[in-house]
Parts: C-alpha cells; structure tokens; sequence
C-alpha cells in the first residue's frame, strides 16, 4: 500500500459545526503531517507528528485539533471556523529523515 | 528573502520542446531536494528527489542540484499537453527543523 487516504473529499461546514477529517497510511512511515493550501498558493504546514507525538505546531489557532491515535491514524478536528478557513487541507507522510512527503488528496473544505 | 523561490511563471512551452524550471532556496544545510507536480484541484505529487551535487534523470524529468550555488533544477524533455500543472520545488532543511519548506510554484502550460 503506497497510499495515503483522506476523507472525506469534501466538506460543507457551516462556522457553529464540529467536524473532523480523517487521514490513513499504511506504509509504515512514522511522520505525518497536516498542511492547509489556499488557491494558487503552495502548502502551507500546520502539523507535524512524529512517532505519534506532536512535534510542530505552526502557529495554528485552537480551532484546528490535531489528534493521532496511532502510527497510522491522523485527525484533525474543526469546530467555530470561519470563512477564511475554507481551503484544500492536505495529510501527508513520511519515512524520518531528509525523505520527501507523500501526499494524501486531500479534503476541500468550505465554511459557510 | 524567500527560504524556497521559484518564478510563479506562467512558463510556456511548445508541444515537444524541452521546459526549463529553476529554484533557489536560503538555508546552506539544506540536504534534500525534491519536485512535485500538482494539477489544479489536485494534491501534490512526488516526481523527483535530489540528495547530491549533479544530474539525475527519471524518464523525461532531470533534476539538477549544485548545492555551492544553492539552486535546483528541474528539465522537462519532449514537454506533453499533460505536463501542463504547477511545479513545487520543496527542500528540507536542518535551519527549518528537518521539515520541508515549498516554494510558490511554477506554473507551466504546455501548447500543443
């Protein structure tokens, strides 16, 4: 399995709502990540975990959760967004080391 | 200045012809190198990775790193209408915490 698995593919929210979106990798690798990419504009990260462990967090506000509850799992839970925050949010993974990220295909997310 | 920058382009390249993309980054103890290419609407994707001074080739695609001058290169040979996306050069640096910096992308239209 050389994939990672994000979904939904797409997600309405309006600003009150909870959601969480979901990321799957099976490869074994030990880095995930979590980046927010707004059009015409390259990604940007959020999150880095890190044998399970939170090992960057970029600024984020609290409204963005990331939670991983295991080596292949990765979450991130939203709730009170605001419009702003609509965007394509990206997982992505990784061996440790200088090794570059695959990439899952993301989540479209928009807040009405 | 910019830790990754590439020019936003468009680069326009007749069908067959060889495209030409350049990327420059900051951090010297920068140690991996990679490309990805994204088509609009997508999620990026791995296509090259570069580690030592020098050329290397995977099919139409050579990357090229010369790490004194602190640039990356990306040629695409016999350039197809379906080589038409944005080019992400991305770097992983020690300065940037070992996680991978993007630059803003080149976008390349390919005219048949």
């Amino acid at each position: 399995d050389t994939e990672v698995t994000q979904t939904p593919k797409h997600l309405v929210m309006g600003m009150t709502n909870k959601k969480s979106l979901k990321c799957e990798q099976h490869m074994g690798h030990r880095a995930m990540y979590w980046y927010k990419q707004k059009a015409k504009k390259p990604p940007e990260l959020m999150f880095v975990y890190s044998y399970e462990k939170l090992s960057i967090n970029e600024s984020v506000p609290s409204r963005f959760s990331p939670e991983c509850p295991n080596s292949s799992h990765l979450f991130l839970h939203l709730h009170t967004l605001q419009p702003e925050d609509s965007a394509l949010y990206l997982c992505a993974s990784s061996q440790e080391g200088q090794y570059g990220y695959t990439f899952g295909s993301g989540t479209r997310l928009t807040v009405v | 200045q910019k830790e990754v920058e590439q020019n936003s382009g468009p680069l326009s390249v007749p069908e067959g012809a060889i495209a030409s993309l350049n990327c420059t980054y900051s951090d010297r103890g920068s140690q991996s190198f990679f490309w990805y290419r994204q088509y609009s609407g997508k999620s990026p994707e791995l296509i090259m990775s570069i580690y030592s001074n020098g050329d290397k080739e995977d099919g139409r695609f050579t990357a090229q790193l010369n790490k004194a001058s602190q640039y990356v290169s990306l040629l695409i040979r016999d350039s197809q209408p379906s080589d038409s996306a944005t080019y992400l050069c991305a770097v992983n640096g020690v300065a940037a915490g070992n996680k991978l910096t993007f630059g803003g992308g080149t976008r390349v239209l390919v005219k048949p």
